[in-house]
């Protein structure tokens, strides 16, 4: 079956630190992989995605690449700020099938 | 253009009560899919409308069931509301069924029942 397991949070970074988040993945197939992340009171908001391996999903300074050989899709960002804090969530889909979701990292910057 | 919109914001029900949550897709969009978030954990999938048929369901009971309208709108529903059933409610929209269609997320409905 399909799942994701995610980095266990939660992060606390200093600004203009570097942020690694860490996602591998289970899938009978090729999925589709996405960071989505989640502000405060928010709904969920699409970060970036990967259709296929060794695709690079990228937005706002934050990046993933899809490693079919690892099944992994890690974000990092070189240098986060504090309006980056928020919790980001992992997530696959597979074929017509839904999205699968990791339990989400939260994530909190310090000035 | 406008994204996909959720109503009510907050909801509060006692058990055994019934719920009907709202979500209006975003433009050009005719797959609904409905998500339960519980505090602290990532969305579970409740099930997906498409052109107005449900096509597929996750783990949940007949009690959560829906709708969708020939706007491409949607309805959830909950019956004999249990105290579980606390949680952020997300519609999603996106154009088609493939793993290649992005879902679109609304802000969610917090559903609490005392």
């Amino acid at each position: 079956g399909n799942s994701v397991t995610q980095m266990e949070g939660p992060v606390t970074l200093s600004e203009e630190a570097f942020l690694t988040i860490n996602c591998t993945y289970t899938a009978t197939g090729y999925p589709s992989l996405f960071w989505y992340v989640q502000y405060p009171g928010e709904g969920l908001q699409l970060l970036l995605k990967a259709t296929k391996a060794d695709d690079k999903g990228s937005n706002k300074g934050f990046e993933a690449t899809y490693r079919k050989e690892t099944t992994s899709f890690h974000l990092e960002k070189g240098s986060v700020q504090v309006s980056d804090s928020a919790v980001y969530f992992c997530a696959l889909r597979e074929g017509a099938n839904n999205l699968f979701f990791g339990t989400g990292t939260r994530l909190t910057v310090i000035p | 253009e406008t994204g996909v919109t959720q109503s009510p914001t907050h909801l509060i029900k006692t058990r055994g009560q019934q719920v009907t949550l709202r979500c209006s897709s975003q433009s050009g969009h005719n797959t609904v899919s409905w998500y339960q978030q519980a505090l602290g954990q990532g969305p579970q999938f409740i099930f997906q409308y498409y052109r107005e048929e449900e096509n597929g369901r996750g783990n949940f009971p007949p009690r959560f069931s829906g709708l969708q309208f020939p706007n491409y709108s949607s309805e959830l529903n909950v019956n004999a509301l249990e105290l579980d059933d606390s949680a952020l409610y997300l519609c999603a929209s996106s154009t088609g069924t493939s793993n290649l269609d992005t879902q679109y997320f609304g802000p969610g409905t917090r559903l609490t029942v005392l």
